[in-house]
């Protein structure tokens, strides 16, 4: 069992370039996040989902889409990219039980734009 | 909105016990996690709160008091491979976990 995979493991981008970030999970769970990790900020909620189909906004959204097509998969996408987004990106999942549920990340990408 | 607040670092010896506090003010309160995390790698559940009260698994404990908006997490026995960072994340609503900056933890032998 895989749990959550995302790719790349590592990026270099120069700004202004499209980048999706790519992320799976095979625990079919319904709910799927994208999170930032910045030193000193902790982990923020960029976008999420509750299940196949919609999308919500998270604490810093702007500069990022995301899509949902399907249980497993959830990319997020940068459309045109900036320094500042230089991060650790995390995807992670979690089951949905009618209530707060664990959520399982992913290994991470490190992403950095120049 | 949320505030969560933690200590950026705490440092203890092998063997020892160190408490991490997590205190917050947030809307819609529905619980508490914390999480740990090793250098470079990504976090991983280690407890959850949502009643008052201690909750004990293993070396690790979590307390909560939600009327006075705290939490604490509990390492007992200190080893060197719990030199790692870990997260408070309160949660608002029935998915939305918001987190705290996280606490660095070093042991020292």
């Amino acid at each position: 069992i895989a749990g959550i995979t995302q790719a790349p493991t590592s990026q270099i981008l120069a700004a202004g370039r499209r980048m999706t970030l790519r992320c799976t999970q095979d625990m079919r769970h319904n709910a799927m996040y994208w999170y930032r990790q910045d030193l000193g900020l902790g982990l923020r909620l960029i976008h999420y989902s509750n299940t196949a189909g919609t999308t919500g906004k998270g604490e810093v959204p702007d500069g990022y889409s995301v899509s949902r097509a399907n249980t497993d998969d959830f990319p997020l996408t940068l459309a045109s990219a900036v320094p500042s987004q230089t991060s650790v990106y995390f995807c992670a999942s979690s089951g949905t039980s009618g209530g707060p549920d664990t959520q399982y990340f992913g290994p991470g990408t490190r992403l950095t734009v120049l | 909105g949320q505030n969560i607040d933690q200590p950026t670092e705490m440092t203890a010896t092998e063997g020892a016990i160190v408490q991490i506090n997590c205190t917050y003010q947030t809307s819609g309160f529905n619980g508490l996690f914390w999480y740990q995390q090793h250098a470079g790698e990504a976090p991983t559940f280690l407890s959850y709160n949502v009643l008052d009260g201690l909750e004990e698994k293993g070396r690790f404990s979590s307390f909560l008091s939600r009327s006075k908006g705290y939490s604490y997490l509990l390492l007992k026995e200190l080893q060197m491979k719990d030199s790692a960072s870990y997260l408070c994340a309160v949660v608002q609503g029935e998915y939305k976990l918001s987190f705290g900056a996280g606490t660095t933890v070093t042991v020292r032998a």
